[in-house]
Formats: C-alpha cells, structure tokens, sequence
C-alpha cells in the first residue's frame, strides 16, 4: 500500500496562477482532508470531504476549491494564487469519522507564490 | 481558533532523559490525539486517548488526559536522537464535528 500520496511534492506559482494538488490514497478511506501549514500556526483545516461526492468548507477555505469525484482521490484547487497561499499543503485521509479513527498524512506540497 | 496548544513550544533535552509535552484544549472533546512531525515530512498518528480515559500507554509513550482541567500530557521516557521531531495534539472539538483541531506543536529536540 502506498497510503497517502500528494503531487507535486513542490511548486512556484506566480501571483495569479492557478493550479491543482493532487491527493490520492489506496487504503478504501471515506474521509479525505486538506491541511495547510504555517510557521508558528500549526496545521489548519482547509477543507474536508466525508466521501464521493461530498465536500464541506473547514477553517481556513477561501480561495480554495476542492473536488472529490472518486473516492481515492481529493483535488485542492487555487484559482487564482496569493502569496498568502504560500503554505505546506497536507493531505489526509481516515477510515470514517474523526471520534475513534486517526488520520493518515501524505508527505506535504511546498507551495511558494511570488 | 486554536483548540489544543501545547507547552513548551520547543523542548531541548540529553538522550535517555524524559520529555514531557503537555496540551491544553478550550471545548469538551470525545477523544484526543497525538501525532508526530518529523522534519519535512507529513504527521504521523502517535496514540488516541478517549475522553472516558486517564492514561494510556504505547511502548515508551505515556499519555494523561485530565478532563476537568482540559489538558493532556505526552511522556517520551528514554528518548533517543530519532524522538526528535515536532509533536502535535489534536482535537475533536465540537460534539459530532467531524474534523480535527490541531495545536502549533512542541519541537522536541534529542541530543546526542
């Protein structure tokens, strides 16, 4: 099993770009999450999705977009990149709700916005 | 808003010496969770503590939880260079909420 992947593993976007981070896990989870990561902020929820076809907003999700067509993979989407998007980007997934299950991380999208 | 926090903020200590992380957390929570952080690398699930629970063990880790007073702790007993990382604590925060709070995380450093 390879788990939880994420791609790329790093990207520069310019001020205005767009692009979408991959995630993709193999392990039949129904719950999927984006995460970023700042200096000092520890990881904040950007958006979740409690299976196919479902995606609901988490702390942090304006000017981010996501999308969960099959169940093993979760799509964050920026539309139009800020350098305030300069961020590590997680990935995770779990097994059903979060009471009793713990979650498994990808290893991270370096994401730098000029 | 931040759930869980953890104290101290970085930890720097002698191998085979203990390290103790504590978290404290703003809202009643059904479990609790530890996860570690190495550099570079995404977290990686320590142990789970429900709320009905006082202690539990795994290996070289302890972790307490007191409910009254919102807090939990992490013990690392015996440590060795490889403990070193970033340790977080997270949260299940409002009932039925189905997402984790995560704390800014302890950096603990082994040395050698």
């Amino acid at each position: 099993n390879a788990g939880v992947t994420q791609t790329p593993k790093f990207r520069v976007l310019k001020t205005g770009q767009s692009m979408t981070l991959l995630c993709a896990q193999d392990m039949n989870h129904e719950y999927m999450y984006w995460y970023r990561q700042d200096p000092g902020m520890g990881l904040r929820l950007i958006h979740y999705s409690v299976g196919e076809g479902t995606t609901a907003k988490g702390e942090v999700p304006d000017g981010y977009n996501v999308s969960r067509l099959k169940k093993q993979n979760f799509l964050l989407g920026l539309e139009s990149a800020a350098p305030s998007q300069t961020s590590v980007y997680f990935c995770a997934s779990s097994l059903s709700g979060i009471r009793t299950d713990t979650q498994y991380f990808g290893p991270g999208t370096r994401l730098t916005v000029l | 808003s931040q759930q869980g926090e953890e104290d101290p903020q970085a930890l720097s200590i002698q191998e085979g010496e203990n390290a103790t992380m504590n978290c404290s957390y703003k809202t009643s929570i059904n479990n609790l969770q530890w996860y570690r952080q190495n550099s570079g690398r995404g977290l990686v699930h320590l142990i789970l503590i429900r709320s009905n629970e006082r202690e539990k063990h795994s290996g070289r880790l302890r972790v307490t939880l007191d409910t009254s007073k919102k807090s939990s702790s992490l013990l690392i007993t015996a440590s060795r260079a490889a403990d070193t990382a970033s340790y977080f604590c997270a949260t299940d925060g409002e009932r039925g909420a189905q997402k984790l709070v995560f704390g800014q995380g302890t950096r603990l450093t082994i040395n050698p």
